[in-house]
């Protein structure tokens, strides 16, 4: 039982590139997350996927897309990455909205 | 006013020692309240969640004060391995989740 795994782990970019970074759950969770963690700030929230066939915005989804692809599987693009970018991001999951959330191993992704 | 705050810390306690410490949330309305764990450059964990009449988890002990809005953690005993940061989670709203940036605590030998 793997849980919540992400690709890459690590991933450093030039301004303007584009990529995806995956998230899969074999929890057979509903809810997905995909937050970013910057020093001193708690997790912010980009997009969430209440269920299959849904997603909606976080906190902070300005420079990022997501596709709910099925149940499992939860991806977020950057389609032109910026510096402000940097950061680590987590990929979550939960069986409900409301219940706690089992996060990925994170992508550690730098911007130049 | 951050929806959830904590103190950053750090909190340098010797090995056995007993540390607490609390964690304010701004929404009334919130009912879903957890403590995480978040090791250096590691995914965060969940800790423990946090009922109405306080809970205890071996030598972890939460409380919750809803008068106050206020969320506590005591580590009793403590060991090095529960060096890390502790991340204070209550839902908003929206039903989603909101992070605190957590409080780190360190156990010295």
């Amino acid at each position: 039982n793997a849980g919540v795994t992400q690709t890459p782990k690590f991933q450093v970019l030039k301004t303007g590139q584009s990529m995806t970074l995956q998230c899969a759950q074999d929890m057979n969770h509903n809810s997905m997350y995909w937050y970013r963690q910057d020093p001193g700030m708690g997790l912010r929230l980009i997009y969430y996927s209440a269920s299959e066939g849904t997603t909606d915005k976080g906190e902070v989804p300005n420079g990022y897309n997501v596709s709910r692809l099925n149940k499992r599987e939860f991806s977020l693009r950057l389609e032109s990455a910026a510096p402000s970018q940097t950061s680590v991001y987590f990929c979550a999951s939960s069986e409900a909205e409301v219940y706690e959330q089992y996060f990925g191993p994170g992508t550690r992704l730098t911007v130049t | 006013r951050k929806e959830v705050e904590q103190d950053p810390g750090p909190f340098n306690v010797p090995e056995g020692a007993t540390v607490a410490f609390n964690c304010t949330y701004s929404n009334s309305a919130s009912q879903s309240f957890f403590w995480y764990r978040q090791d250096c450059r590691k995914e965060p964990k969940l800790l423990m969640s946090v009922y109405s009449s306080g809970n205890e988890d071996g030598r972890f002990t939460a409380q919750l004060n809803r008068a106050s809005q206020y969320i506590s953690l005591l580590i009793r005993d403590s060991k090095l391995s529960d060096s890390a940061t502790y991340l204070c989670v209550v839902n908003r709203n929206d039903y989603k989740l909101s992070f605190g940036a957590g409080t780190t605590v360190t156990v010295r030998a």
